[in-house]
Formats: C-alpha cells, sequence, structure tokens
C-alpha cells in the first residue's frame, strides 16, 4: 500500500533560519512526489514537485526539496524563513498503480515562524 | 486564468439530509478529484473524474457519489448525511491524469451536519 509519513505535527523555527520539514514516502515503484502549503480558510497550494531526474527541486517562494531514494525521504527546505511561510505543509505521494489521479497525503506538518 | 471554484463554500445540514457539492475545474483542465478534510483523519481521496469517467475511487461508503459533466464540471452528492460527515471537502483539477500533474485545489465547501 503507497502511504506518507510527515513525523513532525509542528516545526518552530526563527525568521530568517533555515526551515526542513520532513517527509517520508512508501511507494511500490517509482514515485511522484509533492509539496502542497494550506493557509488558513483555503485550499491547498501546490509547492513543487519530484518526477525523476536532479534529487533537488526547486519551487515556488524560495522553497526546494530533497529526493533521496535510499532513505524513501523528501524533505521540503527553505535558507531563509519568513514569518509569512507560517502555514499547513503537506507532502503527497500520487499512486503509481494505475491510469489514474490518486494521491495521498501525509498528516501535515504545522510551521510555525517566529519574528 | 481563474482557479478551481468550489460553490457553495459553508454549508450546514441535517442527519439524514443529502447534499450537491459543486467545482468548476481551471479552464482546459479534464480531470477533477475531490478530497475530505477531518482534523481526525486528515485528507482522504474519495474518487477522480477524468472525461466524464470516474477513474478511481477511495474507500468511502456508497453514499458518496459524484459525476463529471462534458464541460468538466463535477458535482459530488452526499446522501444520508451522517454527523461524521462533517469536514471540508476539497475539490483538485489537473490537466491530465495517470502522469505527474499536480492538483490544483479550491477553497472547499465546508459541511456541518447537525
Amino acid at each position: 500500500a503507497q502511504s506518507v509519513a510527515q513525523p513532525e505535527d509542528q516545526v518552530n523555527v526563527a525568521e530568517g533560519n533555515p526551515l526542513t520539514v520532513k517527509c517520508t514516502y512508501s511507494v511500490s515503484g517509482n514515485p511522484y512526489l509533492f509539496w502542497y502549503v494550506q493557509y488558513p480558510n483555503r485550499g491547498l497550494q501546490f509547492l513543487l514537485k519530484y518526477i525523476t531526474g536532479d534529487n533537488l527541486v526547486k519551487g515556488s517562494y524560495g522553497f526546494e526539496a530533497e529526493f533521496n531514494k535510499s532513505q524513501t525521504s523528501f524533505h521540503l527546505k527553505k535558507p531563509s524563513a519568513l514569518v509569512s511561510d507560517s502555514a499547513l505543509y503537506f507532502c503527497a505521494v500520487r499512486d503509481p498503480s494505475g491510469n489514474f489521479n490518486k494521491f495521498y497525503f501525509g498528516s501535515g506538518t504545522k510551521l510555525n515562524v517566529k519574528p | 486564468k481563474a482557479g478551481v471554484t468550489q460553490t457553495p463554500r459553508y454549508l450546514i445540514k441535517t442527519r439524514g439530509q443529502q447534499v450537491t457539492l459543486s467545482c468548476s475545474p481551471i479552464s482546459g483542465h479534464r480531470s477533477v478529484s475531490w478530497y475530505q478534510q477531518t482534523p481526525g483523519q486528515g485528507l482522504q481521496f474519495l474518487f477522480e473524474y477524468f472525461s466524464e469517467t470516474q477513474r478511481n475511487k477511495g474507500n468511502f461508503p456508497g453514499r458518496f457519489s459524484g459525476r463529471q459533466f462534458s464541460n468538466s464540471r463535477s458535482e459530488m452528492n452526499v446522501s444520508t448525511l451522517e454527523l461524521g460527515d462533517s469536514a471540508l471537502y476539497l475539490c483538485a483539477s489537473s490537466v491530465g491524469t495517470g502522469g505527474p500533474y499536480e492538483q490544483y485545489f479550491g477553497p472547499g465547501t465546508r459541511l456541518t451536519v447537525t
């Protein structure tokens, strides 16, 4: 079965410091991995995705993610956090078992960036 | 381009009633997926429609159903509402299906069942 785990419910970081939000996955086959962000009372916004190739993927708003096949991880990173980055972050993997869009989402990590 | 729109944004229903939620995808997007988001279960996949055909369905009872129209707009219906159906229902569209396509989400419909 496919699954995604986000081991941290909450991450606290000071503004200007680097941030990392962790994600591990379990899929049978090559994964398509995604990061989304959700602000209060809003839907999810796409940040970035990994399909194949370079293990470091760059996305929106200065975010990047590192794919590590041996550790089955896809951690989200940003070199310098902003207060406006405070939100709920979701990691997702597309089910590779068929020709459809079925995504498994992690439980979400709340990022708090303090001034 | 306009984003994904969902109507209504908020809904209050009574147990036993039924409800229909609507989703208009981004222009040119042919895939529409529905998710249920709750604090306890997180984001769970309900179903996906592509070219008016249901491509896949999540692990939800038959009370949850959907359809897609020729203009790619989609509706989902929940019959015989239960208290546990209270959730944020999110619609997401993508340009295609079965590939590395990111999904674009609407703001959601907040359903409260009393």
